[in-house]
């Protein structure tokens, strides 16, 4: 199994302002996925992170609010910019498919915006 | 895309009861998780399970991938046991699918 460790994992914004959420996995990954959490929901996926390439968004995210930096095999960062308290939630990497056939997630970034 | 839905939405047990949650999906899955989420937050691997049955200790899941559906059994439950159980589906693309999750309270 990956273990995977995230940075922050918490934090409170004033609104306007950006956060960067760092994960960091314990071995080589081909792809790494970031998920929000809004409170009392289910987990969506923003986008996902390839080493060498611009990360791939899904429906509804756009680079210019979450830019994504993968610049090694075991790193990734999120930044959520130009924050609203609409943006409060977890934000969770993870790790799978490939080269592990399970996802494995990271503890959560519980950000708060005021 | 696929969709996954889950039942209940919410259930309360007193300590010491059995329960079975539910997962259904609407297309065809390679793979199948289900996940605790404990009150922190942090999501809990509990099973990887395509097809068949599997057991660890007081929890086992079934899928059955051609009537696409699978099952958590929780036995014996504890209060530990709360929180929020998803399941999420991977369906050939790259990339899990969650369930709208199961918010389970285990009253001592």
């Amino acid at each position: 199994s990956a273990v995977i460790s995230q940075k922050p994992s918490r934090d409170i914004c004033q609104r306007g302002t950006s956060l960067t959420i760092q994960c960091q996995v314990d071995s080589q990954v081909t792809m790494m996925f970031w998920y929000r959490q809004q409170p009392g929901q289910s987990l969506t996926l923003i986008a996902t992170a390839n080493q060498g390439s611009e990360a791939t968004y899904e429906s509804g995210f756009v680079i210019d609010k979450f830019p994504i930096s993968r610049p090694n095999l075991t790193f990734s960062t999120l930044t959520v910019s130009n924050m609203s308290p609409e943006d409060s939630s977890i934000y969770l990497c993870s790790v799978g498919g490939g080269v592990y056939n399970e996802q494995f997630f990271g503890p959560g970034t519980r950000l708060t915006v005021l | 895309g696929i969709q996954v839905e889950q039942s209940p939405p919410d259930l309360i047990l007193q300590e010491g009861a059995n329960s079975t949650l539910r997962c259904n999906f609407s297309d065809s899955v390679n793979n199948l998780q289900w996940f605790h989420q404990n009150p922190w937050g942090q999501l809990i691997n509990l099973f990887y399970i395509p097809s068949g049955t599997k057991q660890n200790g007081r929890l086992s899941a079934t899928t059955v991938a051609t009537e696409r559906y699978s099952l958590l059994y929780i036995s014996s439950s504890q209060t530990t046991d709360s929180g929020v159980y998803f399941c999420a589906v991977h369906s050939g693309t790259y990339k899990y699918i969650f369930g709208t999750g199961t918010r389970l309270k285990v009253l001592a």
